[in-house]
C-alpha cells in the first residue's frame, strides 16, 4: 500500500527555521517525483516545488523560489521541505503529493500544519 | 502559471447530478489528456477521483465521470449524496511546468 507520512504540526515564531518531512513506503521512493503543495486558510491549493529522489532534481514554481528549500534523502525514503527563516504569511497546510512527472498526483501525505505566530 | 478557472460554487439536491467546470488552454487541459480531479473535505488531504480525464481510481464511486471538450474539462457527480459536499479542484499538465497546474477549487453545496 502506497503511504505518504508526514511530520507533525508546528508552531514557530516569526525569524525562525523549520524543517517537515514526508516518509513514503509501499513503492520505490527513487521512480516518482514528490512535491509539496501549500494551503493557506480557506484557500485552494499551491504548487510550491518537486523533487526527484532518485537523482535529486528539483523544481520550484517560480513564487517559492529562494523562499523554500526542497530535499530527499533516499536511503531513508524521505522528502523534507524547510525555511531558513518563517514568516507570518507561512502560515498554512503543507502537503506532500506523489507525482510521476507528467499526471497530476495520485497519492498525498495527511499534510502538516504549519503555524508561524509572534 | 494561471490557475485553470473553475466555478467558485455549485450546488444540488440529494439525487440530482452536477457539473463542475475546468477551463484552460491548450497548453494545459484542451492540448493533453492528463486532467485530473481531486475532492477535499474540510480538514481533509485531497482524494484522487478522475486521472487521465476520465479514469476512475479504484474504490472511487461510479457516480463520479469525468469529460473534456476543447480546452474545458468536466467532472460529473450523479445521484448526489450528502457526502459529495466537499471542495473540487481540477488539475492538468502543462507545457508551462513540470509540477502541473491547479483550479482554484470549487464548493460543492448538497442542498
Amino acid at each position: 500500500e502506497v503511504q505518504l507520512v508526514q511530520s507533525g504540526a508546528e508552531v514557530k515564531k516569526p525569524g525562525e527555521s523549520l524543517k517537515i518531512s514526508c516518509k513514503g513506503s509501499g513503492y520505490s521512493f527513487i521512480s516518482y517525483w514528490i512535491g509539496w503543495v501549500r494551503q493557506m486558510p480557506g484557500k485552494g491549493l499551491e504548487w510550491m516545488g518537486i523533487i526527484y529522489p532518485g537523482d535529486s532534481d528539483t523544481r520550484y514554481s517560480p513564487s517559492f523560489q529562494g523562499q523554500v528549500t526542497i530535499s530527499a534523502d533516499k536511503s531513508i525514503s524521505t522528502a523534507y521541505l524547510q525555511w531558513s527563516s518563517l514568516k507570518a504569511s507561512d502560515t498554512a497546510m503543507y502537503y506532500c503529493a506523489r507525482h510521476d512527472g507528467i499526471r497530476s498526483p495520485d497519492y498525498w501525505g495527511q499534510g502538516t500544519l504549519v503555524t508561524v505566530s509572534s | 502559471q494561471s490557475a485553470l478557472t473553475q466555478p467558485a460554487s455549485v450546488s444540488g439536491s440529494p439525487g440530482q447530478s452536477i457539473t463542475i467546470s475546468c477551463t484552460g488552454t491548450s497548453s494545459d487541459v484542451g492540448g493533453y489528456n492528463y486532467v485530473s480531479w481531486y475532492q477535499q473535505h474540510p480538514g481533509k488531504a485531497p482524494k484522487l477521483m478522475i486521472y487521465d480525464v476520465s479514469n476512475r481510481p479504484s474504490g472511487v464511486s461510479n457516480r463520479f465521470s469525468g469529460s473534456k471538450s476543447g480546452n474545458t474539462a468536466s467532472l460529473t457527480i450523479s445521484g448526489l449524496q450528502a457526502e459529495d459536499e466537499a471542495d473540487y479542484y481540477c488539475s492538468s499538465y502543462t507545457t508551462s511546468s513540470t509540477l502541473g497546474v491547479f483550479g482554484g477549487g470549487t464548493k460543492l453545496t448538497v442542498l
